[in-house]
């Protein structure tokens, strides 16, 4: 049974950057992939990009596109998030989520459903 | 893009009642969408995957149903636990959510 385990909060600057991982412990994620998704205070769930290692395939909302950076490190089952240019809009819980793959013909198709997911990190965006 | 439109937003019942929460889709999406639980302080749990496939370990009494534009969730039994915030999914979107409080 996969597990995931997230890094601690983050408080950050406007304008700085905050690197978020996310070790997967009881499986891999290889040829399944690792999203990430967020939710804002009172707002509800986000979905901002996704990474699908065994494809070597990464995606990003268009929201996020050119500001978030998502990475695997497929040696210590570790999925990363990047979210540069921070802004107070950002303050949110950010999840990462086993995103399940089908596969034909060797073609991935993803984000089937996600489950299981990480407990969450905070990551608050104040001067 | 594919729109999701859940509702209602928010809904009171009672310990043991019967809720139904309803996603619409603008395209026929077939079977591919799911339901999810989020309470608040952790992790949102899947529920329902493929419009009605039990995700393992997930009580009997949370059915989905449905398929092309319109699904359904229901809880047969409303129980303590159960009070949380619903979520349909379909690839990367996620409909408004539905908060499910105590009457």
């Amino acid at each position: 049974q996969v597990q995931l385990a997230q890094s601690g909060a983050e408080v950050k600057k406007p304008g700085s950057s905050v690197k978020v991982s996310c070790e997967a412990s009881g499986g891999t994620f290889r040829s399944s992939g690792i999203s990430w998704v967020r939710q804002a205070p009172g707002e509800g769930l986000e979905w901002m990009g996704g990474i699908i290692p065994m494809s070597d395939t990464v995606s990003y909302a268009q929201k996020f596109e050119g500001r978030v950076t998502i990475t695997a490190d497929e040696a210590t089952g570790t999925a990363y998030m990047e979210v540069g240019s921070l802004r107070s809009e950002d303050t949110a819980m950010y999840f990462c989520v086993r995103d399940r793959v089908l596969w034909f013909g060797g073609s991935p198709q993803p984000h089937q459903w996600f489950d299981p997911w990480g407990p969450g990190t905070l990551v608050t965006v104040s001067s | 893009d594919i729109q999701m439109t859940q509702s209602p937003s928010s809904l009171s019942a009672s310990v043991g009642d019967t809720v139904t929460i309803t996603c619409r889709t603008s395209q026929n999406i077939s079977s591919y969408l799911n339901w999810y639980q989020h309470i608040p302080g952790k992790a949102p749990k899947l529920l329902i995957y493929a419009a009605s496939g039990l995700q393992s370990g997930v009580p009997s009494r949370f059915r989905g149903s449905g398929s092309a534009t319109q699904f359904t969730l229901t809880i047969l039994g409303l129980q303590p636990e159960d009070f949380a915030t619903y979520y349909c999914q379909q690839r990367t979107t996620f409909g408004q959510g539905t908060k499910v409080d105590i009457k």
